[in-house]
This record gives C-alpha cells, sequence and structure tokens, in this order.
C-alpha cells in the first residue's frame, strides 16, 4: 500500500537553531500535504496545508515565517521550524493525499521534536 | 468551541466490556466521517469511516447522523489491544481533516 515516510523520528536541538522535517510519499504522487502538530494529551492541530508547487495554507494562529513549509515535488514536502525555543517542543506529524481531493489520506510517522 | 468535540476520557474499563464513545461536529459542511486510532506516540490509524446507515467492522459499529451532527463508535468485547486513543475525525471539502481531541481507553484484565 501507499506509505509516507518522514524524517526524522526524533530530533533534539538547542534553542534558536533550525529544524527540518521532511515528509515523503514513497509510492504516489501527493498533490497535497498536511501538517500536524500534537501536544501530550491533546488532539493533533492542522497546521497547514499545501499543495505541490503552490504557497502553503496556514491555519489561524500559526505563524508562516516560524513553520517554513515547501513542497517543491509531488513526493517531498518539508516543514522548517526555524529559530526554535522549547515551546516548539511537541509531535509533527505529516499527511498526504493524491488525486482526487477525496482520496485516502497517509500519515507519516510523525516526528518527536525536543528544544532544549 | 472546537469543531470536533468528543467524550472526555479516560476509560477504564474490563476485557469483554462493551463501550461507546460519542462524538459531535459543529460544520454542517463537513463531508466524510471518521474514527482513528492512535496509540502512544505513534501516527494516527484509521479504524473506519462512518456513513448515515451505519457500519460495522467486527466488534466495531459506528454511526453518523448528521440532522443532529453526532458520530458514535462502539466497541463490543473489549480486548486489552483496544486500548488507545480515539479520534474522532471530519473532512472537509478540499480534503482537510479536523481531528476531535481523543478518547483515552484503556482496557483491564
Amino acid at each position: 500500500g501507499a506509505v509516507v515516510s518522514q524524517h526524522p523520528s526524533r530530533v533534539i536541538c538547542k534553542s534558536g537553531t533550525s529544524v527540518k522535517i521532511e515528509c515523503r510519499s514513497l509510492d504516489f504522487q501527493a498533490t497535497t500535504m498536511f501538517w500536524y502538530r500534537q501536544f501530550p494529551k491533546q488532539s493533533l492541530m492542522l497546521m497547514a496545508t499545501s499543495n505541490e508547487g503552490s504557497k502553503a495554507t496556514y491555519e489561524q494562529g500559526v505563524e508562516k515565517d516560524k513553520f517554513l513549509i515547501n513542497h517543491a515535488s509531488l513526493t517531498l514536502s518539508t516543514l522548517t521550524v526555524t529559530s526554535a525555543h522549547p515551546e516548539d517542543s511537541s509531535f509533527y506529524i505529516c499527511s498526504a493525499r493524491g488525486t482526487p481531493v477525496h482520496s485516502p489520506l497517509h500519515f507519516g510517522n510523525g516526528t518527536r521534536l525536543t528544544v532544549t | 468551541r472546537k469543531e470536533v468535540e468528543q467524550d472526555p476520557g479516560p476509560f477504564n474499563v474490563p476485557e469483554g466490556a462493551t463501550v461507546a464513545f460519542n462524538c459531535t461536529y459543529s460544520n454542517s459542511a463537513s463531508q466524510s466521517f471518521f474514527w482513528y486510532r492512535q496509540d502512544c506516540r505513534k501516527e494516527p490509524k484509521l479504524l473506519m469511516s462512518v456513513y448515515s446507515s451505519g457500519n460495522e467492522d467486527g466488534r466495531f459499529t459506528a454511526q453518523l447522523n448528521r440532522a443532529s451532527q453526532y458520530i458514535s463508535l462502539l466497541i463490543r468485547d473489549s480486548k486489552l489491544s483496544d486500548s488507545a486513543t480515539y479520534l474522532c475525525v471530519v473532512r472537509h471539502q478540499g480534503g482537510k481533516l479536523i481531528f476531535g481531541q481523543g478518547t483515552e481507553l484503556s482496557v483491564k484484565p
């Protein structure tokens, strides 16, 4: 079946540094990717939606200059957390789908970010 | 108010028990509905889609009431392996998924 690979699965970084998370679709063309964040004991919160070749659409309250999303190809989207702070520590998950719009959504295995 | 609201947890039940989860959603334009399961520190996995006619998959039964904007999940004969967080999810036109906060289930021997 379709697989979405997310890397790294775990990262620890120091405050002020930037972290890049990659999400790859391995056997289908991901026309749309969604990035979610999940804090402990809370649900997944949608951060942004990206369509290949277009600028990402960010949800209200998500800083686009802090969370840079690039979806330059049909198989790769990246989320860069810039100038990370301890409050950015969270579980980040990508999901991807192809066309048509109601195609199944496939999730990456998530990235646990810890900012010290 | 959250767009998708679920029963607060945790639910602690003995093996073999029947447990029901409820969920309400506020966006009447929501198009599709799902239950996902999430194990600790893992990504969510699709459990089942939910239809107005109701659907069953083994010990799991899901029901949608569009008029009341209400979704339910019933688990019969609970197993230890059913312990997880169950997420109620709605999909908007355009494919965006909105997750409820989840209900934690713990099945004890």
